[in-house]
């Protein structure tokens, strides 16, 4: 089974920290994904990688930045937390989409999520 | 246009009926539609997923139903069961390789026994 790790459940950090958000895949997948969960506005994308070192922009990506620097393991950063960042952060992984003799679509698997608070 | 516009918000449905969600979508270039079920306290886990030439896909008591000429699909849940209360979440991939997905709003089920 696919196991997607968030390092924290919940998290408490003040406005203006710096904070990482941790997510560790153990199936060798090349994509990554952060998300973050809104009631009434469903999973939107903040940034996605391919492969190691390699990131895109999402939806959402102001006030965030990534990192991967293994294969393995996808960091969310919030560079100057603010109040509005307040919510639950998700994190997936998933193989390239066409990975097989017929692509019939790989699913994202995700992590059980980290509930972030700004103070 | 990049944007999963998903109906309706919450739904209450009675043990034994049918708990129909319906989704819609513009951009002509999403490929692959699948429906993604999250527990609380859960992330969201696969549940089915449809390719746009096929207008039906049945996997025991759910089946996606896609209208590819109305831009329109649809999750139908047969027999509900009270296990079935979670919030459901409709997508489409845009992303080809990169396997990127825009997800709807989410759908609130509550199976009341």
């Amino acid at each position: 089974d696919v196991k997607v790790t968030q390092s924290s459940r919940y998290l408490v950090k003040r406005t203006g920290e710096k904070v990482f958000l941790e997510c560790v895949q153990d199936m060798d997948h090349e994509n990554m994904f952060w998300y973050r969960q809104d009631p009434g506005l469903g999973l939107r994308l903040i940034y996605f990688s391919y492969d190691v070192k390699m990131k895109e922009k999402g939806d959402i990506p102001e006030g965030y930045s990534v990192s991967r620097e293994k294969k393995e393991r996808f960091s969310l950063i919030l560079e100057s937390a603010s109040t509005n960042q307040t919510s639950m952060y998700l994190c997936a992984s998933s193989l390239f989409a066409g990975t097989g003799m017929v692509d019939l679509g790989q699913p994202q698997h995700f992590g059980d999520g980290t509930r972030l608070s700004i103070l | 246009q990049q944007q999963v516009k998903q109906s309706p918000q919450s739904l209450i449905v009675q043990k034994g009926g049918i708990s129909i969600i319906n989704c819609a979508y513009e951009n002509t270039a999403f490929d692959y539609f699948p429906w993604y079920q999250q527990f609380p306290g859960k992330g969201p886990a696969l549940l089915i997923a449809i390719r746009p030439d096929v207008s039906e896909k049945k996997e025991g008591r759910f089946t996606i139903s896609f209208n590819k000429s109305a831009k329109q699909f649809s999750l139908h849940i047969m027999d509900s069961q009270p296990g079935d209360s979670a919030t459901y979440f409709c997508a489409a991939r845009f992303g080809g390789a990169t396997n990127k997905l825009i997800f709807g709003t989410g759908t609130l089920l509550a199976v009341q026994p």
